[in-house]
């Protein structure tokens, strides 16, 4: 079975530039979150989803963030205008309900 | 605000060398500790769910445990593919949210 996929891989942007991350949750999933990790945070909550529905977006750092999940199967994550401090790895995650979540490979984000 | 501590931050065992990870938590109404396992370069994967206290999982060399302050992970007689940092995380009733709080992760290495 496939896991939860994210696109791209790794990410090199330069400073100011739009990037989109990409997710889609495994299937039959109701849950979808974005996290974000870094060697002084740690993994932080930026976004979750529940039923394509967004409940908790209290973690996005600012109005620079966007998400969304238009239908059950794909959901996006928007940074734009870009800065260097948004370096990290983004993972996505899905769950059902409250079960266990399942989280995907990462997108490395360089902002140069 | 929901803490999650962990300890040591990093670990270093030779192989058969048994030994626990802590990690310690401050929550208001507990609804799961859960552990992951993250490798270099690849997202979390699931290892366990606890849910009360005296609550035990097992997994070939790894067992968890919980009680109403802190969870052990016990590692028996590692290998070094046991190598990895090891991540625990807990959602609660009182935030609402299915999303999780994170520790920072504690990093084991296990020497042939």
């Amino acid at each position: 079975d496939a896991g939860v996929i994210q696109s791209p891989r790794h990410e090199v942007t330069e400073m100011g530039q739009e990037v989109t991350l990409r997710c889609k949750p495994i299937s039959g999933h109701n849950s979808l979150f974005w996290y974000r990790q870094t060697m002084m945070r740690g993994l932080e909550l930026l976004i979750y989803f529940n039923n394509n529905v967004p409940i908790d977006d209290s973690g996005m750092p600012e109005d620079r963030f966007s998400a969304k999940m238009p239908n059950a199967s794909f959901s996006t994550l928007k940074i734009q205008p870009s800065e260097p401090r948004d370096s990290a790895v983004y993972f996505c995650a899905s769950s059902f309900r409250e079960n266990e979540q399942f989280f995907g490979p990462g997108t490395r984000l360089t902002v140069l | 605000e929901d803490q999650v501590t962990q300890s040591p931050e990093a670990l270093r065992l030779q192989e058969g060398e048994s030994s626990s990870l802590n990690c310690s938590y401050t929550v208001s109404g507990l609804r799961g500790l859960f552990w992951y396992r993250q490798d270099p370069g690849k997202g979390p994967e699931f290892l366990f769910t606890l849910y009360s206290a005296g609550e035990e999982k097992e997994k070939e060399r790894l067992k968890a445990t919980l009680t109403k302050k802190e969870s052990f992970l016990h590692i028996t007689a590692p290998k070094p593919e046991d190598s990895a940092t090891y991540l625990c995380a807990v959602r609660t009733y009182y935030t609402g949210r299915r999303a999780l709080t994170f520790g920072s992760g504690t990093r084991l290495q296990v020497q042939p």
